[in-house]
């Protein structure tokens, strides 16, 4: 099972900001959260990667609380090109002391004019 | 270009063909993953593979074989499969196993009929 939630679906229009929100309330210590972008038949792509507080590129933004218990993936001025499925990615520690990469649902983000 | 390469792109075969997909890593990655997404539905990690010694095998049918002569390739050997093993094969690769930063081909995707 994934160690993530997040909303299946989200809609939006062109020119406003969109906040999708991930909780990962068993998230351990040493672990990264990663977000992806995936459109339809094609692979997930990286977005964004953080730790704790919030870090920025030049496609998104990511807001990491103190308890990281959750994270905001913040994509700014949407457009119709930003309509795709959203992954949140927290590696799940096994035995062997290495992390297992299981994806969630995702949020399916729908852009409108 | 993620620098992962996936072969073919689309793939037709009957439940009696054998066929293979290919992926190709120019990353200088040692970790590489198959997995596999139906319609509408979460990635499914199938195999893991790290320094080209398999790592993760998540309870998949025998008719699936992975194959990964070097940490630069990996095979998914395709034999008497089903209908319902049709989806989006992706591969991936990662610097290490378990690092949440996944770089995907752009899939394979397989139609059984």
């Amino acid at each position: 099972l994934a160690k993530t939630t997040q909303p299946i679906s989200m809609d939006s229009y062109e020119g406003q900001e969109v906040n999708i929100t991930c909780s990962h309330n068993n998230i351990a210590t040493n672990d990264y959260i990663t977000w992806y972008q995936q459109f339809p038949s094609q692979g997930p792509r990286f977005i964004i990667q953080g730790y704790k507080t919030k870090v920025t590129n030049e496609v998104a933004s990511l807001f990491i609380p103190a308890d990281r218990k959750s994270s905001t993936l913040s994509l700014p001025r949407v457009s119709l090109s930003d309509t795709a499925v959203y992954y949140c990615l927290v590696g799940d520690l096994v035995s062997g002391g290495y992390n297992k990469l299981i994806f969630g649902a995702g949020t399916r983000l729908a852009v409108h004019p | 270009e993620t620098g992962v390469t996936q072969t073919p792109r689309h793939l037709v075969m009957g439940m009696t063909n054998k066929k293979s997909l290919k992926c190709e890593q120019h990353l200088g990655h040692n970790a590489m993953y198959w997995y596999k997404q139906s319609a509408k539905k979460p990635l499914e990690l199938m195999f893991v593979y790290n320094f080209k010694e398999q790592t993760e095998n998540n309870s998949v049918p025998s008719r699936f074989s992975p194959e990964c002569p070097n940490s630069s390739h990996l095979f998914l050997h395709l034999h008497t499969l089903q209908p319902e093993d049709s989806a989006l094969y992706l591969c991936a690769s990662s610097p290490d196993r378990g690092d949440e930063k996944l770089f995907f081909g752009s899939g394979t995707q397989l139609s059984v009929l």
